[in-house]
């Protein structure tokens, strides 16, 4: 299956920890890659290769993987955090999750 | 620094043809792979294709069939997108998206999008 599931949205105060998860078959055998997008923008890469953090991404952005799903942790959620977040994966053909909404409340 | 232009919005009729360019800059062109990735409005990504510049070997979502062409210029350093038989539902934002290595398996930069409207 070429599927990437992930929760419509998820809400954390302030400083609090958000814990956005990516599932799927093919994850088991493929990193996973994730990004940002705030609204009127274009996508950025924060989260590479399962765990990996591209130069110029806030140490509060983490990554982690088990099994066919993985997590995207952002710790001491800010307010400019609030965003549309992709998990993404690839074997040949590319494939986006559907995205989860991040409400900062 | 790695960048990738993109060109205005566009509106286009049902049944024609879009070409969309993606002019690279800050990296090399030739040891590059471009993605094709479409948004439409209060949508999901959804990836269209990708081109490896050096070899020009591409590879497409099997949604788009025959309707799609990716290619490159290597003098000008720039990746095109062509779209066939455009409908109402190819409205969407058009991004290229770029690795510095050839590799294709996620994007490292991301281009500021071309609108496409599709409207008769």
């Amino acid at each position: 299956s070429d599927e990437l599931t992930q929760p419509p949205s998820v809400s954390v105060s302030p400083g609090q920890t958000a814990i956005i998860t990516c599932s799927g078959e093919e994850l088991s055998v493929q990193s996973a890659h994730w990004y940002q997008q705030k609204t009127g923008q274009a996508p950025v890469l924060i989260i590479y290769k399962d765990t990996k953090r591209p130069s110029g991404i806030p140490e509060r952005f983490s990554g982690s993987s088990s099994g066919t799903t993985v997590s995207l942790t952002i710790s001491g959620v800010q307010a400019e955090d609030e965003a549309d977040y992709y998990c993404q994966s690839a074997a040949g053909r590319v494939f986006f999750g559907g995205g989860t909404r991040l409400t900062v409340l | 620094q790695m960048n990738l232009e993109q060109s205005g919005p566009e509106v286009k009729r049902p049944g024609t043809s879009l070409r969309v360019p993606c002019k690279t800059s800050g990296f090399s062109f030739g040891n590059s792979a471009i993605h094709w990735v479409r948004q439409a409005r209060g949508q999901r990504l959804e990836w269209i294709g990708w081109i490896v510049a050096g070899s020009g070997r591409t590879n497409h979502a099997q949604k788009f069939n025959d309707r799609v062409l990716i290619s490159r210029d290597m003098s000008e350093k720039t990746a095109y997108l062509e779209l066939t038989s455009l409908r109402s539902d190819d409205t969407a934002i058009y991004f290229c998206a770029a690795r510095s290595d050839s590799k294709i398996d996620y994007m490292e930069v991301w281009g500021t999008g071309t609108t496409v409207i599709v409207s008769s």
